[in-house]
This record gives C-alpha cells, structure tokens and sequence, in this order.
C-alpha cells in the first residue's frame, strides 16, 4: 500500500466549527488530491495540488480551502461545517514522471466526517 | 465535459462464473480509463488502467478490462468469481495531457459473489 495517513479517521463536530483534515504521504509525489464520497454519487473532486503552494479548485470546492506547505502534507479545512458536508473524505496522491494524467492515484483510507 | 456511467447499481454473481462490471464514458479527446476497487472501511484500490494499444487490459487479482471505442465502453471481467471479490467498483476516466487533473468516477457497482 502506498504510504498514506489520513488524520483523523473519525470526527464529529458542530455546525459553524471548522474542522482541518491532515493527509501525509511519505512517497514524495508531486500530485495530491482531496475527494468527498457520497452515496449515489462516487468520488467527486474538492481540490488539488500541484506542488508545493500549488492548488486548483474541483467540482466540489465551496466551502473548502485547502494549503499544501511541505510535499507531504495537504490539509483540507472546511472553514464552517455544515451538515451538508457530512461525508467520507479520501486523500489521493499520484506520480509526475512521463504523462501524469495516466499515472493511478492511490488513496488513503479516508476520514468519516459527521457535522450535527 | 468528461462523464463516467455505470449502468448497474449491483450485480450479483455465482462464486466460479465469469463476471461482467459495466462501464461506458463520455470524454472529448483520448480517454485514460481506469478501474478501482473498494472494500469496506479502506480506500479506493487501482486494479488497472487504459492507456493505448491493445484493447484487452490485464490488471491486479485476475481481472481484465476490455476497451471498446465505438462503444465507448470500458467492462471489467473475470473469468472465475472469488467470494473475496466482493466489493464496490469503480469506472473512472481522464483526459489524456499534461493539463488535465481532473479524474471523473462512475457512481460505483456492488459485487457481491454468491458462494
């Protein structure tokens, strides 16, 4: 398995608090991902990053921001959850050698977020 | 616009039969087609991907995958079901190019193989 930790695995919060996600990779990829799974809906993308610095807003990104600092970390925070936002969250990273976009993201184990 | 479908919310199989995961794609350009696998409480599993070249794609566990362009389809297969191929799968596809981030999942089949 690629060596992904997602923090925590299990939250629960109130409306309005702002939570921060962690994922930390020790592959030293380029590529980071945040995603939002919901049931009927698959996979959908919140941001990514691109480097150091370097994020794009997905589908999915209102009412998240995200901040990659060093390689190996990429935070999603959601500045004040609402409980539309209940959801599992995964962290992605993928390679940059060659074509990219062909490369296969590998995924962490996810956090289950509940927002009361 | 890039859109992943998979047609069958569930699809139940016989341990030792072949199985069928549909997937069909709606991409504008050269698609870069994958397929995920994920067991309950874990994150998603890459099992394989299209690039180019032949058709028929061998991945992880036993499974293959058929590209079919004018189809615009891209069906998971294994030839003898396992009970511990019960799972959720998910069809997923990218633009080719060095621009392209974006990665669209299908909304994911349950397998569920019968012992």
């Amino acid at each position: 398995d690629a060596g992904i930790t997602q923090s925590p695995r299990h939250k629960v919060t109130e409306t309005g608090t702002p939570v921060t996600l962690r994922c930390h990779q020790t592959e030293n990829h380029r590529y980071m991902y945040w995603y939002r799974q919901d049931p009927g809906h698959g996979l959908r993308l919140i941001h990514y990053s691109y480097g150091v610095k370097d994020t794009d807003k997905g589908e999915v990104s209102d009412g998240y921001s995200v901040s990659r600092s060093k390689t190996e970390d990429f935070l999603l925070t959601l500045e004040s959850a609402t409980s539309s936002q209940t959801s599992v969250y995964f962290c992605a990273i993928s390679e940059s050698w060659g074509d990219h976009s062909n490369q296969p993201q590998h995924f962490g184990d996810g956090t289950r977020l509940s927002i009361l | 616009a890039q859109s992943v479908a998979q047609p069958e919310d569930q699809v139940n199989v016989a341990e030792g039969n072949p199985l069928t995961v549909k997937c069909t794609y709606s991409v504008s350009g050269n698609p870069y087609l994958f397929w995920y696998v994920q067991y309950p409480n874990r994150g998603l599993q890459f099992l394989l991907k299209y690039i180019t070249g032949d058709n028929l794609v061998k991945g992880s566990y036993g499974f293959e995958a058929e590209f079919n362009k004018s189809q615009t389809s891209f069906h998971l297969k294994k030839p003898s079901a396992l009970v511990s191929d019960s799972a959720l799968y998910f069809c997923a596809v990218r633009i080719s190019g060095a621009g392209s981030y974006q990665l669209t999942f299908g909304k994911g089949t349950k397998l569920s193989v019968i012992p």
